[in-house]
């Protein structure tokens, strides 16, 4: 069976440095991939999604960068965190959505920025 | 862009009262709907999906959600609420138009009285 782990699962950091969060899917091969924030009342905002290795789409503006450096990672990095960073943030995984296939979430990691 | 509204930001029930969750949506073409739920201190998992076939949708745990295409909405219902219902609970919509990505409404966050 599938399963998807993200790490590590709490992060405090000060403003300024950088940041790292990993992401590994097991069991599946060229899985969609995806990094969403949650924040209170503001539900889930999809941050990047990637369709293959080196492959990464950015759907807002922001501090952060991602990569897909193999098949089944996914890595969320900022070389400058800023406060506003500090959220929830939650790794994803799918087959093709289009067909029917459901989106598998994360135990998702706590950045608080300090 | 596509983008999905919950009606509702919080709501409160008594055990044993009936349930529905306002979702509208806006996006042109074929979609897939999808409700997702948060329990306390768990992962993000699926409660039910739509993609074709009979608009009226069996989830797990006694929720249902009904597709009406005329009014954009995916409501979400269940016929008597518990307890262990209190969970914060996720619309999402995925164009069904070779996007592979998930668009999140701000979520409801639903608590049962015992």
């Amino acid at each position: 069976s599938q399963t998807i782990h993200q790490w590590p699962a709490t992060l405090v950091q000060p403003v300024g440095s950088p940041l790292s969060l990993e992401c590994t899917v097991e069991g599946t091969s060229n899985p969609n991939l995806y990094w969403y924030r949650q924040a209170a009342g503001r539900g889930l905002q999809l941050l990047f999604y990637s369709v293959g290795i080196g492959q990464i789409s950015s759907e807002v503006p922001q501090n952060l960068s991602a990569s897909r450096p193999q098949d089944r990672q996914f890595i969320l990095s900022s070389k400058k965190l800023l406060l506003s960073d500090s959220g929830f943030y939650l790794c994803a995984w799918t087959m093709d959505l289009n067909s029917g296939n459901t989106i598998y979430f994360g135990e998702g990691s706590w950045l608080t920025v300090v | 862009a596509q983008s999905v509204s919950q009606h509702n930001h919080h709501v409160i029930l008594s055990e044993a009262a009936s349930l529905e969750l306002g979702c509208n949506y806006s996006y042109g073409g074929t979609v897939n709907l999808f409700w997702y739920v948060q329990y306390p201190g768990q992962h993000l998992q699926l409660l039910l999906k739509y993609f074709s076939g009979d608009p009226l949708v069996k989830g797990i745990k006694g929720f249902e959600a009904e597709f009406i295409k005329s009014k954009f909405s995916f409501n979400l219902r269940k016929p008597s609420v518990q307890w262990s219902d209190t969970a914060e609970y996720f619309c999402a919509v995925n164009p069904n138009s070779g996007y592979s990505t998930l668009t999140f409404g701000k979520g409801t966050m639903l608590l049962v009285s015992p």
